[in-house]
């Protein structure tokens, strides 16, 4: 079964600018978890969606958005882009019930200049 | 509120070295689900091991092993016979009602051979 995926990879953007990293869940999986980890404040919960609803959200500002598809496949998207979003950006999904394990993609890093 | 706290920032040992890495852990709900996992230098998260709050049994898979105590809430791993692949940054990681997943700072290991 193919794992998490997400895209892309790597990214560098400038201040003001805006960016969106897209997440494919393992197939079968209906939850994705989005995180933001940064060597200062390690990793911090984003958002969480099931069925294409925002389950919980972490404390971000909302600049930071994301939605989920009917194919469970989630994006996330940041607007106007402060240094302070450089970061690797970790998407996870799990099966329905609650205390699944979550399974990671290989994280988008993002560096804004 | 839950919380882990993961006190060892770094630990460095020699190949072959047994090494255990803490978790504590604070939650009020009697329901939770504990997880480790292993951050290697490529940046994806490798689920370990997933543990349930009424199931202390320890375990025990190839050189890692897991030991639950419920009475000091510390889900510590241990390592044996350490090798260089090892080295990673491990998390501890809580999960209990319709909160997310909530992290430990992590456990930087380094094997040096």
């Amino acid at each position: 079964k193919a794992g998490v995926t997400q895209t892309p990879r790597y990214l560098i953007k400038t201040r003001g600018q805006q960016v969106t990293l897209s997440c494919s869940p393992i197939s079968g999986h209906r939850s994705v978890s989005w995180y933001q980890q940064t060597p200062g404040q390690g990793l911090q919960f984003l958002f969480e969606y099931f069925s294409e609803t925002q389950r919980n959200k972490g404390n971000f500002p909302g600049r930071f958005s994301g939605r989920q598809f009917s194919n469970s496949r989630s994006e996330m998207n940041v607007s106007t882009l402060e240094l302070g979003d450089s970061a690797l950006y970790l998407c996870a999904s799990s099966l329905v019930l609650a205390g699944e394990a979550q399974y990671f993609g290989p994280g988008t890093r993002l560096t804004v200049l | 509120a839950q919380k882990v706290t993961q006190a060892q920032t770094e630990i460095s040992v020699v190949e072959k070295e047994d090494v255990t890495l803490d978790c504590v852990y604070e939650t009020r709900d009697t329901t939770y689900y504990l997880f480790w996992y292993k951050q290697p230098p490529s940046g994806e998260l490798v689920f370990l091991i997933r543990r349930n709050s009424f199931d202390e049994q320890n375990e025990i898979s190839g050189r890692y092993s897991w030991n639950f105590q419920k009475s000091t809430s510390s889900f510590n791993f241990t390592i044996t016979a350490s090798q260089v692949v090892d080295s990673a940054v491990y998390f501890c990681a809580l999960h209990s009602g319709n909160t997310p997943l909530v992290f430990g700072k992590g456990t930087r290991l380094s094997v040096i051979a």
